[in-house]
C-alpha cells in the first residue's frame, strides 16, 4: 500500500497568515496516463464531510478559493493558504488515488 | 444539483451486519463511479472500496475482502454498502462520496454524502 505521511500534525496560525501543508507519499504517483500526480487535498470542517480543494496535485477544484494553491516536487506535496481566514479552520487531508487502497494521509489540523 | 444522502444512524452488535444506503441525483447516475470511506473518531480517512454505477464492478480494500458488499439499484440512483461481522473497531462515520471524473479509473471525490455513523457495542 503506499502510504500518505502529513507534516506538522497541527499548525497554529494567525488570521491573514500563509499556512503552509506538507504530504509525502511513500512511491511516486505519476500517472503514466497523462504525466500528473494522483493526489488530491481535502478539508474537513468539524461535524462536515470532507470537501474536495486541489486534484492532479495542483489543479484548484471549482469555487474554491485562489487563496488555495498546490504544489509538487517528485513525492512531496505542499498545499498552501495564502492568507488564512477564520472559515479555513478545519483539518487538511492528502489523498493518492493512483492505487488501490486509495490511501489518505493522517491529516494536519488548523487552529489559531 | 449533486446529491448524496445517506441513511441514518445505526447501532448493531458485534457479529452483526448493518447496510448503509446512498441516494443520488442531480447528476447522470450510471456514468460515475462512488466509493465509500470511514472515519473512526478521532481519525483520518479509510478508503473501503468503489462501485462503477454504469457496470456495477467493484473494487474492494483487501483488508475488508470477505466483509463488504457494495451494490446498485439503478432505478432508485442508489448505492448500498453491507458491512458484516462487525466488530467494536468498525465504529465509525460512514461516508459515500462521487469521483469527479469518471473517464478513468483516478478517483478523487467531488460530492460527499453527510455520513453515517455506525456503533458496534455490546
Amino acid at each position: 500500500d503506499i502510504v500518505m505521511t502529513q507534516f506538522p500534525d497541527s499548525l497554529g496560525v494567525s488570521l491573514g497568515e500563509r499556512a503552509t501543508f506538507n504530504c509525502k507519499s511513500s512511491q511516486s504517483l505519476l500517472s503514466r496516463s497523462n504525466n500528473k500526480n494522483c493526489l488530491a487535498w481535502y478539508q474537513q470542517r468539524p461535524g462536515q464531510p470532507p470537501k474536495l480543494l486541489i486534484y492532479w496535485a495542483f489543479i484548484r477544484e471549482s469555487g474554491v478559493p485562489d487563496r488555495f494553491s498546490g504544489s509538487e516536487s517528485g513525492t512531496d506535496f505542499t498545499l498552501t493558504i495564502s492568507s488564512l481566514q477564520a472559515e479555513d479552520v478545519a483539518v487538511y487531508y492528502c489523498q493518492q488515488y493512483c492505487n488501490t487502497p486509495f490511501t489518505f494521509g493522517p491529516g494536519t489540523k488548523v487552529d489559531f | 444539483q449533486v446529491q448524496l444522502v445517506q441513511s441514518g444512524a445505526e447501532v448493531k452488535k458485534p457479529g452483526a451486519s448493518v447496510t448503509v444506503s446512498c441516494k443520488t441525483s442531480g447528476f447522470r447516475f450510471n456514468k460515475y463511479g462512488i466509493s465509500w470511506m470511514r472515519q473512526a473518531p478521532g481519525q483520518g480517512l479509510e478508503w473501503m472500496g468503489w462501485i462503477s454505477a454504469y457496470s456495477g464492478h467493484t473494487n474492494y480494500a483487501q483488508k475488508l475482502q470477505g466483509r463488504i458488499t457494495m451494490t446498485i439499484d439503478a432505478s432508485a440512483s442508489t448505492i448500498y454498502l453491507e458491512l458484516r461481522n462487525l466488530r467494536s473497531d468498525d465504529t465509525a462515520m460512514y461516508y459515500c462520496a462521487r469521483e469527479k471524473d469518471p473517464s478513468d479509473f483516478y478517483p478523487f471525490f467531488d460530492y460527499w454524502g453527510q455520513g453515517t455513523q455506525v456503533t458496534v457495542s455490546s
